[in-house]
């Protein structure tokens, strides 16, 4: 059974970087089916993709995070990370990873599995 | 980028009703729609994605339909356990841009 698994800090200094790495188990990242993914959800809000890495490196951003946004993958620890820089408060949130399902002709598709999600507070 | 809006924010049901939950996007998105159930402290889990298809181990009570902008998930008799919070999502666009639904709370009545 495939799962994933958030880890990093759960406190972040505002205009530094936030930095968190997901580890897959029970499967390979390197299926060429799937896409990885970052989610957020800021608390008591709804869901914001942030972007999306294949196991190539291949990656697809949101634009409304891309100047900030970096996801990268190491398919040799079966784990890909996020990097979001210059935070703010604003991007105090539960940070999920997840599979992406991954059609050459549709594209990115849903998630599935999640993560069980950690909370990054952005504060001084 | 493709607005999704979900309706109604919050629905009381009694357990053993029927819910019928919406989702509007802002312009045609096909059949590119996913559902998620999300309990409290939990992550989002997949119920249905292709607007109507149930995901693996998701009990039938569960049902998606519609196409283009307009879609309803609905659970046919509300068990305890589906008390939570729904979204909907899009994966219509190229590049990719998936987006959510703001999610709607089905609480008991």
């Amino acid at each position: 059974q495939l799962q994933l698994q958030e880890s990093g800090p759960g406190l972040v200094k505002p205009s530094e970087t936030l930095s968190l790495t997901c580890t897959v188990s029970g499967g390979s990242i390197s299926s060429s089916s799937y896409y990885w993914g970052w989610i957020r959800q800021p608390p008591g809000k709804g869901l914001e993709w942030i972007g999306s890495i294949y196991y190539s490196g291949s990656t697809y951003y949101n634009p409304s995070l891309k100047s900030r946004v970096t996801i990268s993958v190491d398919t040799s620890k079966n784990q890909f990370s996020l990097k979001l820089s210059s935070v703010t408060a604003a991007d105090t949130a539960v940070y999920y990873c997840a599979r992406a399902d991954y059609d050459f002709w549709s594209g990115l598709n849903w998630f599935d599995p999640w993560g069980q999600g950690t909370l990054v507070t952005v504060s001084s | 980028e493709i607005v999704m809006t979900q309706s109604p924010a919050t629905l009381s049901v009694s357990p053993g009703e029927r819910a019928t939950l919406s989702c509007r996007a802002s312009q045609s998105v096909s059949s590119n729609l996913a559902w998620y159930q999300q309990k409290p402290g939990q992550a989002p889990r997949l119920l249905i994605y292709g607007a109507s298809t149930r995901a693996t181990g998701i009990p039938a009570r569960f049902s998606g339909s519609g196409s283009g902008t307009e879609f309803t998930l609905t659970i046919s008799s509300l068990q305890s356990e589906d008390f939570a919070v729904y979204y909907c999502q899009q994966y219509n666009n190229w590049p990719p841009k998936l987006t959510f639904g703001g999610g709607t709370k089905v609480e008991i009545k």
